[in-house]
Order: C-alpha cells, then sequence, then structure tokens
C-alpha cells in the first residue's frame, strides 16, 4: 500500500527564515507528486506539482520542491519564510488511478 | 466561477440523527472524492466517484454512504453519526480519470460536532 510520510509535525520560524519540509513516500512505480498549502480556515489549495521533466519544481509565492526519485522524496523549500505563509502544508501522492494519499500535515508558524 | 461547492459550511447534530453533506462542481469532472481530515492523521479518503453511478470505497468508509446520480452531485451521507465522525469535511474533484495531469479542486470543507 501507498503512504506519505511527512516527518515534522510543526515547524516555527522567524520571518526571513529558510524552510524545508521533510516528505517521504513509499510507492515503485510512477508517481505524480503534489504540495497542497491549507491557510487558516480555508480550504486546501494546489502549492505546485510534480508530474516528470525537471526534477525542481516551482510554485506559487516563492514556494519550490525537488523530486528525488532515488530517495522517494519531494520536500518543500522557501529560502525566505513570511508571516502570511503561517498554514499547514499536506504532501500528496498519486499513482495510476485517481485517488491522491495525503501525508499528515506540517503546520508552519511564522514568528514576525 | 469553476469551484466545488460544499453545504453546509458548520453543522452540529446529535448521534444517531442521520445527515447529508451535499457537495456540488461545476467542471463537469468525472472524478469525485470525500476526504476528513482530523489533527495528527491529514486527510483520509472516505468514498470517491469515477464517474456517475460508479463509487467505491476509499481508507475509512464505515458509517458513510454516497450516490452519485448527477455528475455535478456527490452527497456524503451519514445515516447515523456517532461522535467518532466529529471531523473536518472536504469534498474534491478532478477532471480526468486516471490521467496523469488532473489535480484535484476542493471545496471550502464541512465541520460536523456530533454531540
Amino acid at each position: 500500500a501507498q503512504s506519505v510520510s511527512q516527518h515534522n509535525h510543526h515547524v516555527i520560524l522567524s520571518e526571513a527564515a529558510s524552510l524545508e519540509l521533510g516528505c517521504n513516500y513509499s510507492y515503485g512505480g510512477t508517481v505524480n507528486l503534489f504540495w497542497y498549502v491549507q491557510y487558516p480556515g480555508q480550504h486546501l489549495q494546489l502549492l505546485l506539482k510534480y508530474f516528470s521533466g525537471d526534477p525542481l519544481v516551482k510554485g506559487i509565492k516563492g514556494f519550490e520542491a525537488e523530486f528525488i526519485k532515488s530517495k522517494f522524496s519531494f520536500n518543500l523549500r522557501k529560502p525566505s519564510v513570511q508571516w502570511s505563509d503561517t498554514a499547514e502544508y499536506f504532501c500528496a501522492v498519486k499513482s495510476g488511478a485517481n485517488n491522491l494519499f495525503f501525508g499528515t500535515g506540517t503546520r508552519l508558524t511564522v514568528i514576525p | 466561477e469553476a469551484q466545488v461547492t460544499q453545504n453546509p459550511r458548520y453543522l452540529i447534530t446529535v448521534t444517531g440523527k442521520k445527515l447529508t453533506v451535499t457537495c456540488s462542481q461545476n467542471m463537469n469532472h468525472e472524478y469525485m472524492s470525500w476526504y476528513r481530515q482530523d489533527p495528527g492523521l491529514g486527510l483520509r479518503q472516505i468514498y470517491y466517484s469515477m464517474n456517475v453511478e460508479v463509487t467505491d470505497k476509499g481508507d475509512v468508509p464505515e458509517g458513510y454512504k454516497v450516490s452519485r446520480k448527477e455528475k455535478r452531485n456527490f452527497p456524503l451521507i451519514l445515516e447515523s453519526p456517532s461522535p467518532n465522525q466529529t471531523s473536518l469535511y472536504f469534498c474534491a474533484s478532478s477532471p480526468y480519470i486516471g490521467g496523469a495531469k488532473n489535480i484535484q479542486y476542493f471545496g471550502a470543507g464541512t465541520r460536523l460536532s456530533v454531540l
């Protein structure tokens, strides 16, 4: 069975600090990878996605993620976080059929 | 405007009182899905539907029913709600069945409390 692991449950950073959130998945075949963001009280929004090609993917709001196939990882990064990045971040994996498998989420708190 | 609409947004009910949460999408998507979100557990899929009259269980289907009589609607039914179904529920839809480049769009969520 597929699984998605996000090892950081809660991350607290000061503004301007750099961010890296880990995501590892278990599936041996071709995968599509996603990061969704959920701002407080809101629904999930797509941050970025990887389907094929360049393993370094750039998303909205200065976020990027790197797909490393050999490590089964798709870590999310941002060089300098802002207070408005405070949210919960979910990594998700899709393979074959349409179903998305989500990680447990990482809550990011950015302190002004 | 393309969107996934859930109703109600908030609901407080009592154990055993049947309820339905509606979900509607205006993007002509074939695929629709229900998730529940619980602290520390992320999103878990309840049921999904590949097209009209085609539904299947996700990871946590117990205590829930769904129907897909029309392409745009995918209601979630709790025949006899229990307190362990207190959660935040999201409906999602996406365009291509089995396609590699489809993206799921999420509704605003329904916060359900079962007393």
